[in-house]
């Protein structure tokens, strides 16, 4: 079955850099296009970033353009965030989940989320 | 940047009862792109609607999606037990935007 598993979330202090990972099985991994999305506590949903499935083209959501970079590697099943100049209004679940761009635009299979907290 | 607006933003009512959220885009979003997610506590969301009226493999036919161009419409026909969660739509057009639920609780 589709398992995502993301791992690498934490404490970081504002300013600080964080990386986090996300394992993917069950599914060909290189078919599909990838997302991140956070949740901050108690509050909605707010897509972060997606990236097609060769690398070519990324695209980020404005509040973390500059200052994030996703990537993937295809041989590892694995996606990734690079997360720097980390701000307390980053503080939330972040999740990976497949993208539909060819299809809906929807996020079909999600993780359980990584928690960052960004905190002095 | 395209806002979703979902109303209201709390809804109360009992098992057996029909259930109508709202969402309202800030500019036209085309069909093919308005999805509807469930989420409940301490879970990720998990698609229910796509496509603005397709429901996900799954999903029983209780729950319905409908409408077109700024205004759309999640429909549960009779509430069940395990239908009260917080319910999220979601378009992607040039970016991608949630709108910020509507939670659905039992009366």
């Amino acid at each position: 079955q589709v398992q995502l598993v993301e791992s690498g979330g934490g404490l970081v202090k504002p300013g600080g850099s964080l990386r986090l990972s996300c394992a993917a099985s069950g599914f060909t991994f290189s078919d599909y296009y990838m997302s991140w999305i956070r949740q901050a506590p108690g509050k909605g949903l707010e897509w972060v970033s997606y990236i097609s499935i060769s690398s070519t083209y990324t695209n980020y959501a404005d509040s973390v353009k500059g200052r994030f970079t996703i990537s993937r590697d295809n041989a590892k099943n694995s996606l990734y965030l690079q997360m720097n100049s980390l701000r307390a209004e980053d503080t939330a679940v972040y999740y990976c989940a497949t993208f539909g761009y060819d299809s809906s635009g929807e996020f079909d299979y999600w993780g359980q989320g990584t928690l960052v907290t960004v905190s002095s | 940047e395209i806002v979703l607006t979902q109303s209201p933003g709390t809804l109360s009512l009992s098992p057996g009862e029909r259930a109508t959220l709202a969402c309202r885009a800030s500019q036209s979003v085309s069909s093919s792109y308005l999805v509807w997610y469930q989420q409940k506590p301490g879970q990720a969301p998990r698609v229910f609607v796509y496509g603005a009226s397709s429901r996900a493999t799954g999903i029983p036919d209780r729950f319905s999606g409908s409408g077109s161009g700024t205004d759309f419409t999640l429909t549960i026909s009779r509430l069940e037990p395990e239908d009260f969660a917080v319910y999220y739509c979601q378009q992607y057009g040039s970016s991608i935007t949630f709108g910020q639920g509507t939670r659905l609780e039992i009366k």
